[in-house]
């Protein structure tokens, strides 16, 4: 069975940085491409960015370029999203999810979320 | 960059047929993807590539997509039908995914 699990919540100051995770599992976790995709509360979703592990090609959507990095480490099938340093409107559940090729690139499989809460 | 749009909500009643379209420039030459979330829970892939439905979806979800808009159809609406509902597509020119802004489905 693939599963994608997120680490806990985040209860976090502006200013702080924050490294989330994903642990995949149940699939060849190199040749599949895995996004991520912010909720912030009461409203839709918004697609960050997507990496494939095998190379580490990453693309990022304009509106998150520079605010944050994802990268993985293939030897325990994870991905990361990551901040250097956090602001309120970061406040939001983050998502990752499997690019599924074989769906037409359908998120196919998604975490359960992680609730990322930034306050002073 | 790549615009879609959906109607911010739809209402139906139990065991009649819900509608929810998303609109895009010949969004028809695109593969849509639609999307399930239901309060508190994580959002789940109810069809691809514009008809498909994975395992475990009841074959009431159906889809179309064609010109400029695709439409997603639930037959037969049941009360744990109620949810958000989103369409996806990839701008295959950058390689960046795009949501609509999502509709939010009422069973009267």
């Amino acid at each position: 069975e693939v599963q994608l699990v997120q680490s806990g919540a985040e209860l976090k100051k502006p200013g702080e940085s924050l490294k989330i995770s994903c642990q995949t599992s149940g699939y060849s976790f190199s040749n599949y491409w895995i996004g991520w995709v912010r909720q912030k509360p009461g409203k839709g979703l918004e697609w960050m960015g997507i990496m494939y592990p095998l190379d580490s090609d990453t693309r990022y959507s304009p509106s998150f370029e520079g605010q944050v990095s994802i990268s993985a480490d293939e030897s325990i099938s994870t991905t990361y999203l990551q901040w250097s340093s956090l602001q309120a409107s970061d406040s939001a559940i983050y998502y990752c999810a499997r690019r599924n090729w074989d769906m037409k690139d359908a998120f196919d499989v998604w975490g359960q979320g992680t609730v990322v809460t930034v306050s002073s | 960059s790549y615009v879609l749009t959906q109607p911010p909500s739809a209402s139906v009643a139990p065991g009649e047929t819900a509608t929810i379209t998303c609109g895009g420039t010949d969004i028809g030459s695109k593969s849509v993807h639609w999307y399930q979330q239901k309060p508190g829970q994580a959002p789940v892939l109810v069809l691809f590539y514009d008809k498909d439905r994975p395992s475990g979806i009841p074959e009431r979800f159906s889809g179309s997509n064609s010109g400029n808009t695709a439409t997603l159809t639930i037959s037969r609406v049941e009360a744990g039908d109620e949810a958000d509902f989103y369409c996806h597509v990839w701008d295959r020119t950058t390689d960046h995914a795009v949501f609509g802004g999502g509709t939010r489905l009422t069973v009267l």
